[in-house]
């Protein structure tokens, strides 16, 4: 079973500043997302990425398959970033997501 | 941009009583899933259907809980008899493909009482 950790559980930033989420999982994996969960609870899709880099618009995302490790980058931070990070990460067999608990993030003006 | 859509937002049960959750996933994706998390847990993966049948399940999606396509744009999840600790949010995805990024419901809050 694949145990996905993030960090840092909590994060509070200044707008402006640049921020970096991380996620390591255990055992490989043939994608990752990297979702964003609002206040009032609905899920976006942020990324998908099994390697390399993508970027949209201020958000980026990495990953390392031989570290099993991904971070989240947000460049010139603003109070509506503030959500919730989640990675989760599909393994090779089948299309099942297991889930991080989460990175809660709060960007003060 | 097309959406997924769950029905109700918020639903109120008594124990014991069976519950359906609705999904409207978006026209042309092939690939539906249920996902739920528990208040102040992570999100969890319940069940993936594909071409009429489930793919995949969770150790959670026991008897208890079914799936079904009536009609051809409705992805329902029933829970036959509820219990206390099924009080979570439900949230339906749908893919084009089993590959690509998946889109999210805005998600069912179901309380249990």
């Amino acid at each position: 079973k694949n145990e996905v950790e993030q960090s840092p559980q909590n994060l509070t930033a200044q707008e402006g500043e640049f921020i970096t989420i991380n996620c390591s999982y255990s055992v490989g994996i043939s994608a990752l997302h990297w979702l964003q969960q609002h206040p009032g609870g609905g899920i976006v899709s942020l990324f998908m990425l099994s390697s390399g880099k993508k970027k949209h618009g201020r958000l980026i995302a990495t990953i390392n398959i031989q570290e099993k490790h991904s971070s989240l980058h947000i460049t010139a931070s603003h109070p509506r970033d503030s959500a919730v990070y989640i990675c989760a990460v599909r393994n090779n067999a089948g299309n099942m997501l297991t889930f991080g608990g989460g990175t809660r993030l709060m960007v003060k003006p | 941009e097309p959406e997924v859509t769950q029905t109700p937002s918020h639903q109120v049960t008594q124990m014991g009583q069976e519950v359906i959750l609705r999904c409207v996933p978006i026209s042309n994706h092939l690939y539906f899933y249920w996902y739920r998390q528990i208040l102040g847990q992570k999100v969890e993966f319940l069940v993936s259907f594909y071409n009429n049948e489930i793919s995949e399940k969770s150790e959670i999606f026991d008897d208890q809980f079914s799936v079904e396509r009536p009609d051809g744009s409705n992805f329902t999840l029933k829970i036959r008899s509820t219990k206390l600790e099924d009080s979570a949010m439900y949230f339906c995805a749908s893919g084009p493909t089993g590959l690509q990024p998946q889109h999210f419901g805005d998600g069912t809050r179901l309380s249990i009482l």
